[in-house]
């Protein structure tokens, strides 16, 4: 599976946009990108996911580069209750379910 | 519609004993996960269950056993408990387990001492 690379830690102020970068300069041309996320001590929580299309629902949006090797996730007005690691994972379509976990992000929502 | 549920939600237990948690799926869905999330590990994925089958499988010594019962309700098991064993269990569920997205419950949280 694709290897992805985030920023350990990042702040946003409350209100504004959170803008997650991931790298997964290795994907290929079947894996999808999905985002969760984990407030602390919680399950996981599912964001969003995308294979090539740019993708918008409830929660937030996926901004996928061109050529797929990043993408962003953008929380359009963040909330103090949105302060998580959020985790970025590339996993093929047709394979089991072992999702893989780095380390993710630690997002804080400063007041 | 239901989330995915684990019972119990915390645990603690001594070193040699055994410890079997277990997961209700979301209605429907027949694939269950389970994973174990440590300080030092992360999140590591245990092994997976389809019809009653294990599918896949981390790498976790044989002390970690699992199995899934006809209405798609899955048990994990871990025999001779080691300290290092205490860590928040999760199980995630999917129609199928074949691409698509897992939700995962709340976890059981095991203390081993």
């Amino acid at each position: 599976d694709a290897k992805t690379t985030q920023p350990p830690s990042m702040d946003c102020a409350e209100g504004r946009a959170a803008n997650l970068p991931c790298n997964h300069s290795t994907i290929s041309g079947n894996e999808y990108v999905y985002w969760y996320r984990q407030i602390h001590s919680q399950g996981p929580q599912y964001i969003i996911h995308g294979l090539k299309n740019n993708e918008t629902n409830e929660m937030a949006s996926l901004i996928i580069t061109e050529d797929r090797k990043s993408s962003t996730l953008i929380l359009p007005h963040a909330t103090l209750r949105d302060t998580a690691v959020y985790y970025c994972i590339v996993r093929p379509v047709l394979r089991g379910q072992n999702f893989v976990f780095g380390p993710g992000t630690r997002l804080s929502v400063l007041p | 519609k239901a989330g995915v549920t684990q019972t119990p939600r915390y645990l603690i237990k001594t070193r040699g004993q055994q410890v079997t948690l277990s997961c209700s799926p979301i209605s429907g869905h027949r694939s269950v996960s389970w994973y174990q999330q440590t300080p030092g590990q992360g999140l590591q994925f245990l092994f997976e269950y389809f019809s009653e089958t294990q599918r896949n499988k981390g790498n976790f010594p044989g002390r970690f056993s699992g199995r899934q019962f006809s209405n798609s309700r899955s048990e994990m098991n871990v025999s001779t408990l080691e300290l290092g064993d205490s860590a928040l269990y999760l199980c995630a569920s999917s129609f199928t387990g074949t691409g698509e997205t897992q939700y995962f419950g709340p976890g059981t949280r095991l203390l081993v001492l």
